[in-house]
């Protein structure tokens, strides 16, 4: 199975800042990655797929990037509505594997 | 609209059996590969089911092979779980998810497994 570490767990930022978060896959996986938004009480929301590409209708402050083993997210300035929890999730092979979390927090 | 709707959730003993259902609309489902993605309480999110657009094709997680059972109706626009031998650590609320990128989700339905 493909173990997908994503770090940190949690992280505290203010309104304006850059944030990244990272998720690394414990053997190649191409591209085949998705990034996700949970709010409490919502289901997940698709950020990102195949890595880099933005979902239609999701800020342009949103970005991935990577391949292979490494993937990052980045919110180039948190916004009050980003407060949530990411999740990454391999697409390569089954079983499908997700990162561990996000918890992305007001300071 | 585009949308997945799940139902069938609710309280259950160990050991019991429940069926999950997730109607979709709003787009050509027997073209959709489905997923059953679970969240516990407080917990992050586990792939638990995949099925291909005909059905031909179906994996699980090792921590209910051989309980739960995915199946579809593409006739009826509709996925299924069968859950057996239910336990209390499939307690979590449980999506249906479209597609092998997950990119589109319903709003989850509950579970709870107690006596």
């Amino acid at each position: 199975d493909i173990q997908m570490t994503q770090s940190p767990s949690s992280l505290s930022a203010s309104v304006g800042d850059r944030v990244t978060i990272t998720c690394r896959a414990s053997q190649g996986i191409r591209n085949d990655l998705g990034w996700y938004q949970q709010k409490p009480g919502e289901a997940p929301k698709r950020l990102i797929y195949a890595a880099s590409t933005l979902q239609s209708g999701v800020p342009s402050r949103f970005s991935g990037s990577g391949s292979g083993t490494e993937f990052t997210l980045t919110i180039s300035s948190l916004q009050p509505e980003d407060f949530a929890t990411y999740y990454c999730l391999q697409h390569n092979s089954y079983p499908r594997t997700f990162g561990q979390g996000t918890k992305v927090e007001i300071k | 609209e585009v949308q997945l709707v799940e139902s069938g959730g609710g309280l259950e003993q160990p050991g019991g059996s429940l069926r999950l259902s997730c109607t979709a609309s709003g787009f050509i489902f027997s073209n959709y590969e489905m997923n059953w993605v679970r969240q516990a309480p407080g917990k992050g999110l586990e792939w638990v089911s995949y099925i291909s657009s005909s059905g031909s094709a179906i994996y699980y997680a090792d921590s209910v092979k051989g309980r739960f059972t995915i199946s579809r109706d593409n006739a009826k626009n509709s996925l299924y779980l069968q859950m057996n031998s239910l336990r209390a650590e499939d307690t979590a609320v449980y999506y249906c998810a479209r597609s092998g990128r997950f990119g589109l989700w319903g709003q989850g339905t509950l579970v709870t497994v107690s006596s």
